[in-house]
C-alpha cells in the first residue's frame, strides 16, 4: 500500500521566492493535515482539511501560507514570498474519521537562504 | 505553559536496561494520548494509544495518570533499534487536532 507522498523532499530556495509543497493522502482518508517541525517549536499543526474543506487553519503563521486541497487525492502548502524563517521539515499527514492513527508522509525539507 | 511537556533527555542506556519517561499534559479534560516514534531524519510513526487502564505492546508500556495529568512509557530489555524520539501526543478537544510534544530521545548503546 501507498502510504502519504510528499514532494519535493528537498527544497531549496532564496527568500522571497514562492514554494509549492504537495501532498498525496492515502486513499480513502477524509482528513488531511500539515504539520511543521523545528528544533525550537517541535510539530506544530498549520491546517487540516476534511473531505478537501479545510476546517482549522488557526496554525498558519500569517498570509504568506496558503494552503489547498482541490481533491480528495491532492494538496498544497503554498509559501509567497518565502522568508529564512520559514526553513523547517514539512509534514503531511492523513487518517481516516474513524481511526484516530495517523500517517505521516516522508517530510519536505525546505530551506530558505 | 506549554500544552504538551517532555523531558528532552537524551536517556543513554545500556542495551537490556529498562528505560522510562514521562509526559505531562496542561489539560485536564483530554480526551485520547499517544506515543509516536520518529526516527532521526523521518516521519513520526504510532508506537502505540495510551488507555486508561495502561497498556502493554510487547515491551512497551505505557499508562495514563489523569489525577496528576501525565503519562508515562516504559521500554524493558531495551535493543539498539529502540534508539529514537519519542514523542507524546495529546488529543485535547476530542476533535482531530492532536497536540506533540517535543519529543524524549532515548539512545540504546551496545
Amino acid at each position: 500500500d501507498a502510504g502519504v507522498i510528499q514532494s519535493p523532499r528537498h527544497e531549496v530556495t532564496e527568500m522571497g521566492q514562492e514554494v509549492t509543497l504537495r501532498c498525496k493522502p492515502i486513499s480513502g482518508h477524509d482528513y488531511l493535515f500539515w504539520y511543521r517541525q523545528t528544533m525550537m517549536r517541535g510539530l506544530e499543526l498549520l491546517i487540516y482539511f476534511n473531505n478537501n474543506v479545510p476546517i482549522d487553519d488557526s496554525g498558519m503563521p500569517e498570509d504568506r501560507f496558503s494552503a489547498k486541497m482541490p481533491n480528495a487525492s491532492f494538496s498544497t502548502l503554498k509559501i509567497q514570498p518565502s522568508e529564512p524563517r520559514d526553513s523547517a521539515v514539512y509534514f503531511c499527514a492523513s487518517r481516516t474519521g474513524e481511526n484516530e492513527k495517523l500517517f505521516f508522509g516522508s517530510g519536505t525539507q525546505l530551506s530558505v537562504l | 505553559r506549554k500544552e504538551v511537556e517532555q523531558d528532552p533527555g537524551p536517556f543513554n542506556v545500556p542495551e537490556g536496561a529498562t528505560v522510562a519517561f514521562n509526559c505531562t499534559y496542561s489539560n485536564s479534560a483530554s480526551q485520547s494520548f499517544f506515543w509516536y516514534r520518529q526516527d532521526c531524519r523521518k516521519e513520526p510513526k504510532l508506537l502505540m494509544s495510551v488507555y486508561s487502564s495502561g497498556n502493554e505492546d510487547g515491551r512497551f508500556t505505557a499508562q495514563l495518570n489523569r489525577a496528576s495529568q501525565y503519562i508515562s512509557l516504559l521500554i524493558r530489555d531495551s535493543k539498539l533499534s529502540d534508539s529514537a524520539t519519542y514523542l507524546c501526543v495529546v488529543n485535547f478537544f476530542n476533535d482531530y487536532k492532536l497536540s506533540f510534544g517535543a519529543g524524549t530521545t532515548v539512545t540504546v548503546r551496545a
